[in-house]
């Protein structure tokens, strides 16, 4: 099972629909979560962050937590086709030996087509 | 542009041959991480530095892969006797201190060919 895996994708919506991505992951002791974007080419940027259960809004970004049932999602509502990219969902463990190191899942790639 | 930067950002070798790249964080950021990454894959993490101390690896860090960073600023990653599995995008990230450890900065990363 690996440790962080991803909706398959690829994901196709329309112009000025909610986009939907989904990820989980499998170490209970997991804390931090996070959204990174990265467009063809480029190297990967953070979009969003969130460590405690519940929703987390900014603009047309929303996270949600739920460590329950170890589940992460992305909501990207109004999309446009700038949002056209693959996301990376990333997880970072409890402890002091974590350092930061993030585990990626391998990405949703998002196509919003006009 | 005060991003991280890398350096080079292609390098093609023959299987064998050993390379060296550069990461050079964005000022003031003591934190850095060196990534791998493959086609249609997320990155792997590799390996950390906070200041000049280099304090996890990956097993992925095989005894091929070494990387260094003197007086806690710029990083080098060097692969040595490169295989042709080595061909990746290696990305280099860096975070300042006090702030959230996941919430890392990327440069434009370095991709490796081996023939």
């Amino acid at each position: 099972q690996k440790e962080v895996e991803q909706n398959s994708g690829p994901l196709s919506v329309p112009e000025g629909a909610i986009a939907s991505l989904n990820c989980t992951y499998s170490d209970r002791v997991s804390q931090s979560f996070f959204w990174y974007r990265q467009y063809s080419g480029k190297s990967p940027e953070l979009i969003m962050s969130i460590y405690s259960n519940g929703d987390k809004e900014d603009g047309r970004f929303t996270a949600q937590l739920n460590k329950a049932s170890q589940y992460v999602s992305l909501l990207i509502r109004d999309s446009q086709p700038s949002d056209s990219a693959t996301y990376l969902c990333a997880v970072i463990k409890a402890g002091g030996t974590s350092y930061g190191k993030l585990t990626f899942g391998q990405g949703t790639i998002l196509t919003v087509h006009p | 542009d005060t991003g991280v930067s890398q350096d080079p950002r292609h390098k093609i070798t023959k299987r064998g041959q050993n390379v060296t790249f550069r990461c050079d964080p964005i000022s003031e950021h003591n934190r850095l991480y060196w990534y791998r990454q493959t086609l249609g894959q997320g990155p792997e993490f590799l390996t950390y530095f906070q200041n000049e101390a280099q304090l996890e690896k990956s097993r992925l860090l095989s005894d091929r892969f070494s990387a260094e960073r003197p007086k806690g600023s710029f990083s080098t990653l060097e692969i040595q006797r490169t295989e042709q599995g080595d061909s990746a995008m290696y990305l280099c990230a860096s975070s300042p201190p006090g702030t959230t450890l996941g919430e890392q900065f990327f440069g434009p990363g370095t991709r490796l060919t081996v023939l």
